[in-house]
């Protein structure tokens, strides 16, 4: 069953922050984030195990709220380089080794 | 870093001919490989799951018989289009895990797939 993320689009100057989230229906093994530009492949940011963990890379942040069974994306002070689709992935319990992608959500960054 | 290789990266096919899509992972073994359809603005759909050595997966909904999964080897899987029609044009990627169920996915680069 596929995640719900939200917001679907979101628009942004260079500099201002953002958060998408990611919520599943079902108690989740792990979450993944992933950026697509248009017309390439995924790229994976980041994961995030059964836990509740947190973690980051440069100003692109995560958290899994495991009891909740949701996770959000937040981007801090964001560059023209974020622009793309974010999408995140569920691994469920018992993990199955299958990812269920969400919508996507848009980001696009203006100067 | 783990790179998979997708090829070819666009294809233009007549209907009723079949294509052939190919994933290698290069610095790898990969024995297991999913296969992804993507239509434009949508997200991204799993079709299939291909083992090295055993017969695909395929999730509910997927024509096995028109989607043919090969795992020839722990660094090729391949996905053959059979009897193409134009709504299977798509954009079609693999992925592949490097690791274990700790580390995520890389994915190739996609096949645009157009049939006229």
């Amino acid at each position: 069953q596929q995640p719900v993320q939200s917001p679907q689009a979101v628009i942004l100057r260079e500099g201002e922050d953002a958060v998408i989230n990611c919520s599943s229906s079902k108690a989740l093994y792990s979450v993944h984030w992933y950026r697509q530009k248009h017309g390439e492949a995924p790229v994976f940011l980041m994961i995030l195990l059964k836990g509740g963990e947190q973690k980051g890379h440069d100003k692109i942040s995560a958290s899994f709220n495991e009891k909740k069974q949701q996770s959000s994306l937040y981007l801090t002070a964001s560059q023209l380089s974020y622009s793309g689709t974010y999408f995140c992935g569920t691994e469920g319990i018992p993990n199955d080794y299958k990812l269920s992608f969400g919508a996507g959500t848009t980001v696009t960054v203006r100067a | 870093g783990a790179v998979v290789s997708q090829h070819p990266s666009w294809v233009i096919c007549k209907s009723g001919t079949s294509v052939k899509i190919e994933c290698r992972s290069l610095d790898f073994q990969a024995t297991t490989m999913f296969w992804y359809r993507q239509f434009p603005k949508q997200s991204l759909m799993l079709m299939a799951t291909s083992n090295e050595g055993s017969k695909a997966t395929y999730e509910q909904g997927v024509e096995k018989d028109k989607f043919l999964i090969n795992h020839a080897s722990l660094t090729l899987s391949t996905l053959t289009v059979t009897s193409a029609h134009p709504e299977d044009s798509s954009f079609y990627i693999c992925s592949a895990r490097f690791g274990g169920a700790n580390y995520g996915y890389t994915f190739g680069s996609g096949t645009r797939l157009t049939v006229v």
